[in-house]
């Protein structure tokens, strides 16, 4: 069992670029979590989805952030127009049926914008 | 909105030493809480996890302790190694479908 993998583990974007975040869950987990972690703070909440629907994504930005779960592949985390302050370790994490069910982190992808 | 706050930012504590992180949490509704380790350039490991109707639940050489009284949690590590070195952080639910995380505490073991 791989655990929840994530890449790319790094990723550089120059301002206004876009950047595509992947987050493939641990085998028989269908339930994906996205958090972000800004320089010494906690994770924030960003997104919750189950195979091909959003279920809260209270937590996502309005604007320029989205996020999809397709039947087939792995979990995208999409910023458009990307901006400094976009800056963070942005986590996955998955669970089999919910977060009272156990929850795996991957290790992050590291995201810079120059 | 959440708060969860730890009391130290850091805590440094000799190799074979008990160690024990503190985490205040202010909403009282919350029911699930766990205690999470990230090393560095790491995602977060899951230590050890507790509910609301339990004070306290042990694990390999850690503890976890839940006051709901004054909303505050504690992780007692015993026998602390070097490999215990890292940020620990709280994480609470409140039946939804987020965990609100602290900022974290920094533990630094000295050999």
């Amino acid at each position: 069992n791989a655990g929840v993998m994530q890449n790319p583990r790094h990723l550089v974007r120059r301002r206004g670029q876009e950047a595509r975040l992947r987050c493939s869950p641990m085998k028989g987990h269908s339930h994906v979590y996205w958090y972000r972690q800004l320089p010494e703070e906690g994770l924030k909440f960003m997104v919750y989805l189950q195979k091909e629907n959003i279920i809260d994504e209270s937590g996502m930005p309005k604007e320029r952030f989205s996020a999809e779960f397709p039947k087939e592949g792995p979990s995208i985390l999409r910023i458009q127009q990307v901006v400094r302050g976009d800056s963070a370790a942005y986590f996955c994490a998955s669970s089999p049926q919910g977060l009272d069910s156990g929850y795996t982190f991957g290790s992050g992808t590291r995201l810079t914008v120059v | 909105g959440e708060s969860v706050g730890l009391h130290l930012p850091t805590l440094s504590v000799q190799e074979g030493d008990n160690s024990i992180i503190n985490c205040a949490y202010s909403n009282s509704a919350s029911d699930y809480f766990i205690w999470y380790k990230q090393e560095s350039g790491k995602g977060p490991q899951f230590i050890i996890d507790i509910r609301s109707n339990m004070d306290k639940r042990q694990g390999q050489r850690v503890t976890v302790l839940l006051n709901k009284t004054v909303k505050h949690l504690s992780l007692q590590i015993a026998a602390t190694q070097p490999g215990d070195s890292a940020v620990y952080f709280c994480a609470e639910n409140e039946r939804g479908n987020q965990f609100y995380f602290g900022t974290g505490t920094s533990l630094t073991v000295i050999p």
